[in-house]
């Protein structure tokens, strides 16, 4: 199983929106609705913000939205702000023989 | 609060066996499913091995046949027990929760994702 793939990374200025590809294959991504975003701060453990392809769980920021179309789920961050800096991993449910993959994760930066 | 406490990382030569635990407290323990995720050091998240709440496992491909993660609900913890491991094992090992709550099949388990992480141990493989 193959990681999802992300862009390396992402910047824009405060008060924009970014969105993140993740794309995967017919076998993960494209066969189920089953995507989740996690946000990781340098030296800290990931935080769950997206589960579902787009349902936030309770203190997720309204700022997160996901998507999906095929094979490519998508995050956005609407309203950049400062604290929104961190790596981004989407994740996806691949079948029962190997369950979750992650993507190759994304930088986003907040100029 | 909701804890998981990840302990047994180290220094081990190629070849060499390491256990892993992770102790959970502020929630039910036995109602979830538990997994292992690894980082290297700079890199992407990789999922490793998961338990569900009936003792089912799943193992990724790079991990599978040398690695056995088990559960202790009395003990409220979580292990892996690698052998044969490789330079490429050297990681930072979290211990995660799957946020469904409650007996499920794997794929109504993934619609919830992974809501609790460790902070992670660091296993070095290294001569």
């Amino acid at each position: 199983q193959s990681a999802l793939t992300q862009p390396a990374s992402v910047s824009e200025s405060p008060g924009q929106s970014i969105t993140i590809s993740c794309t995967g294959t017919s076998s993960d991504v494209g066969s189920y609705n089953l995507v989740s975003w996690y946000q990781q701060y340098p030296g800290k453990a990931p935080k769950l913000i997206i589960h579902e392809v787009n349902k936030r769980p309770s203190g997720a920021s309204s700022r997160f939205s996901g998507s999906k179309s095929g094979n490519t789920a998508s995050l956005t961050i609407s309203g950049l702000q400062a604290e929104d800096e961190a790596d981004y991993y989407c994740c996806s449910y691949a079948g029962f023989i190997t369950p979750y993959v992650f993507g190759t994760g994304t930088r986003v930066t907040v100029l | 609060e909701v804890h998981l406490v990840e302990s047994g990382g180290g220094s081990v030569q190629p070849g060499g066996s390491l256990r892993l635990s992770c102790g959970a407290s502020g929630f039910i323990f036995s109602r979830y499913d538990m997994h292992w995720v690894r980082q290297v050091k700079g890199k992407g998240l990789e999922w490793v091995s998961g338990i569900g709440t009936a003792g089912d496992t799943h193992y990724s491909a790079s991990v599978k046949g040398r690695s056995t993660i088990s559960r202790e609900n009395a003990r409220t913890s979580l292990y892996l027990q690698m052998s044969s491991l490789r330079v490429g094992d050297t990681a930072v090992y979290y211990c995660v929760r799957g946020a469904r709550e409650g007996p499920s099949s794997w794929i109504e388990a993934a619609q919830y994702g992974m809501d609790v992480w460790g902070q992670g141990t660091t296993v070095t493989i290294s001569s």
